[in-house]
């Protein structure tokens, strides 16, 4: 089944430590993103990448790397940086930039 | 001002009424609008683009107001499986930028 992979479901971290988020998808899509949501919170945009080895800043970057070495994968980590982590974390894609985006089923960070 | 503004919730409503969410958006140059459902702890799921001309799918109907700037989504005979949070989703030209409204919620009741 085409779809999106994100991994692991549940993710702790310690202070001080980097995490990575993983996200996989078989769509052929060539445009991926990370959102964080916050509790009653809308989705607000970490990072979007449109083609392999391209990617660009959303609305809330800072404390947040990516990579986009294959199509297919767009990991999101956390660095210590981030002070406030905790959050549902969403992967998506889309086929081009007028078709709508498909979810994964997130990850949620808490800190230890 | 918000890029994306919905109805404030939540929607009660008994099982089959008709309910209606509406959107605004604030970027006249937007150029393709959605409308999504999240459940409680999980991802949101497209429920159905948003045309022009208007378009049904089956219980549901989406309109757009270019004009007004705002769309809204109308879904007749509620079932408690409507029940969920309704996410206003506007993309604008030039870019990936996707902008998603902050939800409203719908508690159906029998």
């Amino acid at each position: 089944d085409g779809g999106i992979t994100q991994s692991p479901k549940y993710l702790f971290r310690k202070e001080g430590q980097n995490v990575t988020l993983s996200c996989e998808q078989n769509l052929n899509h060539d445009a991926m993103y990370w959102y964080r949501q916050d509790p009653g919170q809308g989705l607000r945009l970490i990072y979007y990448s449109q083609i392999v080895n391209d990617f660009q800043k959303g609305d809330i970057a800072e404390g947040y790397s990516v990579s986009r070495e294959k199509k297919e994968s767009f990991p999101l980590t956390v660095t210590s940086a981030q002070k406030n982590p905790t959050a549902f974390y969403l992967c998506a894609s889309s086929e081009r930039d007028n078709q709508p985006q498909h979810f994964g089923d997130g990850t949620r960070l808490s800190i230890l | 001002r918000k890029e994306v503004e919905q109805d404030p919730g939540p929607f009660n409503v008994p099982e089959g009424a008709t309910v209606a969410f509406n959107c605004t958006y604030s970027n006249s140059a937007s150029q393709s609008f959605f409308w999504y459902r999240q459940d409680c702890r999980k991802e949101p799921k497209l429920l159905m683009s948003v045309y022009s001309s208007g378009n049904e799918d089956g219980r549901f109907t989406a309109q757009l107001n270019r004009a007004s700037q705002y769309i809204s989504l109308l879904i007749r005979d509620s079932k408690l499986s409507d029940s969920a949070t309704y996410l206003c989703v506007v993309k604008n030209t030039g870019g990936f930028k996707t902008i998603f409204g902050a939800g409203t919620r719908l508690f159906v009741k029998a």
